[in-house]
């Protein structure tokens, strides 16, 4: 079974500072990997996402992800954070099954930029 | 433009009353999706609908929750005896038009148990 750990719940960080939002998976078979972003009160916004490809993905608002197979991981950054980032992170994993897919979230990450 | 609208987009009901939660697909697909946020929590899948059957189920969809499709296009999430630990947001998704492997989830509908 597909699993997501987000180790980190909370990451404070300066505003214009870079930020890392770290993410491992648990699978035995293929994956796809999303990131989703919620704003306070809102509902889920894909922000990434790693099908198949380059390892390096670019999402929207600046934030790239790499696809790390050998370390089961997929890490989210953006070198120079803003104000408006502040909201939660929430990691997925998706197994390759044919044409059903079913994401499975992490625990989620809260990005706080301080001003 | 949100992938599915869902509605309502709040909703509070006593202990024990009926729920329906509504979601509508914006363009014609297959699979579709309910996922529960306890307020803090993670995101849950609830159960997965294709075709109109369902196609798996996790172990918080028990006897109390069912899904339909009534006419072919709301997708809906009912709820018979709401409970206090119901609280939560219920979140609408879709699988894109293969080859996509991407869900697309809803704005939420926020219900409060009281």
């Amino acid at each position: 079974a597909q699993s997501v750990t987000q180790l980190d719940s909370q990451v404070p960080v300066f505003e214009e500072a870079p930020v890392e939002l770290r993410c491992n998976y648990s699978s035995s078979v293929s994956v796809y990997l999303f990131w989703y972003v919620q704003y306070p009160n809102q509902g889920l916004q894909l922000l990434l996402k790693y099908l198949s490809g380059s390892t390096l993905v670019k999402g929207i608002n600046g934030f790239e992800a790499e696809f790390n197979k050998s370390q089961t991981s997929f890490h989210l950054r953006k070198p120079s954070v803003h104000i408006s980032d502040t909201a939660e992170y929430f990691c997925a994993v998706s197994e390759d099954g044919g044409g059903y897919q079913k994401v499975t979230f992490g625990t989620g990450t809260k990005l706080q930029v301080i001003p | 433009e949100p992938e599915v609208t869902q509605t309502p987009s709040h909703q509070v009901t006593q202990m024990g009353q009926e729920v329906i939660l509504r979601c509508v697909p914006i363009s014609n697909h297959l699979y579709f999706y309910w996922y529960r946020q306890i307020l803090g929590q993670k995101v849950e899948f609830l159960v997965s609908f294709y075709n109109n059957e369902i196609s798996e189920k996790s172990e918080i969809f028990d006897d109390q929750f069912s899904v339909e499709r009534p006419d072919g296009s709301n997708f809906t999430l009912k709820i018979r005896s709401t409970k206090l630990e119901d609280s939560a947001m219920y979140f609408c998704a879709r699988l894109g038009t293969p080859p996509e492997r991407t869900i697309y989830f809803g704005e939420g509908s926020w219900l409060t148990v009281v």
